[in-house]
C-alpha cells in the first residue's frame, strides 16, 4: 500500500472551512484514498473515500488532484465536535495487509477547532 | 443496528494472566478486523477474517496472541500470557463488500487493556 504524509496538526476556527492535505505520491492506479477520523477515546470513524473523482457527502468533500498524488479533505463548516485526529489512507479495495506492509493509519493530522 | 460491540470496555490485569477480548460485528458484515492502538505505534492491524476464516495474521505480534471467529457474529482476541507492553486500546472493526464495492470499516468503541 502507498504511504501517506499528513501535517501533524492544524487549528481551525469554528464555522470556517477546514482543509486537510494528504500527500500520496506513490499511489497506484487501483488504490483508493480513504479518510477516517478518531475523536478522543473513540474508535475511528469513516468519513469519505474516492478513486480519482472529487467526492462529497454529508460530512465532507474530497478533492483529489488530477495526478492523484495528493488530496484534500474539506470540512465545510467546522464545529467543535470536529476536533479529532484525521487519517488519510490509500489502499486497494478488499485488500488489507497486516505486518510486513504494516497497514497502519499513520500519524494523522490532529485538528483542533477553536471557538 | 447497534454497531460493532466490544467487551469488556476496560480490562486491568496482572502480568502473566490470560486476557480475552470479545467482538460482535455488525450483522451481515463478512470482514472482521482486530487493531491495536498505542501512542508509540499508532493504529496497527493485527489480523482480519473473511467469512470467519483468518486471512492475514501477520500483524499478530507474538505467539502469545491468538484470534478466533467461531461464527459470523462473534470473535475473540486472546493474549496468554499477558505482558505490560500489551497495554493498549484494542479495536474491532467490520466491513461489508456491498454492491458498490465499498469496504468501509466500522469500528467498535475499543477495549482499553492495562497489564500491570
Amino acid at each position: 500500500d502507498a504511504k501517506t504524509t499528513q501535517p501533524p496538526s492544524m487549528d481551525c476556527a469554528e464555522g470556517r472551512a477546514a482543509n486537510l492535505p494528504c500527500n500520496h505520491s506513490t499511489i497506484s492506479g487501483n488504490e483508493y484514498v480513504y479518510w477516517y477520523r478518531q475523536i478522543h477515546s473513540q474508535g475511528p470513524q469513516y468519513i469519505i473515500h474516492g478513486l480519482k473523482n472529487n467526492e462529497t457527502n454529508e460530512m465532507a468533500s474530497l478533492i483529489i488532484t488530477e495526478d492523484r498524488k495528493s488530496s484534500t479533505l474539506i470540512l465545510p463548516h467546522a464545529t467543535l465536535r470536529d476536533t479529532a485526529v484525521y487519517y488519510c489512507i490509500v489502499r486497494v479495495h478488499g485488500v488489507f495487509k497486516a505486518a510486513g506492509n504494516k497497514l497502519t493509519f499513520g500519524g494523522g493530522t490532529r485538528v483542533l477547532v477553536k471557538p | 443496528d447497534a454497531g460493532v460491540i466490544q467487551s469488556p470496555r476496560h480490562e486491568v490485569t496482572e502480568m502473566g494472566q490470560e486476557v480475552t477480548l470479545r467482538c460482535k460485528p455488525i450483522s451481515g458484515h463478512d470482514y472482521l478486523f482486530w487493531y491495536r492502538q498505542t501512542m508509540m505505534r499508532g493504529l496497527e492491524l493485527l489480523i482480519y477474517f473473511n467469512n470467519n476464516v483468518p486471512i492475514d495474521d501477520s500483524g499478530m505480534p507474538e505467539d502469545r496472541f491468538s484470534a478466533k471467529m467461531p461464527n459470523a457474529s462473534f470473535s475473540t482476541l486472546k493474549i496468554q500470557p499477558s505482558e505490560p507492553r500489551d497495554s493498549a486500546v484494542y479495536f474491532c472493526a467490520s466491513s461489508l463488500k456491498g454492491a458498490l464495492f465499498t469496504d468501509t470499516q466500522y469500528f467498535g468503541p475499543g477495549t482499553r487493556l492495562t497489564v500491570l
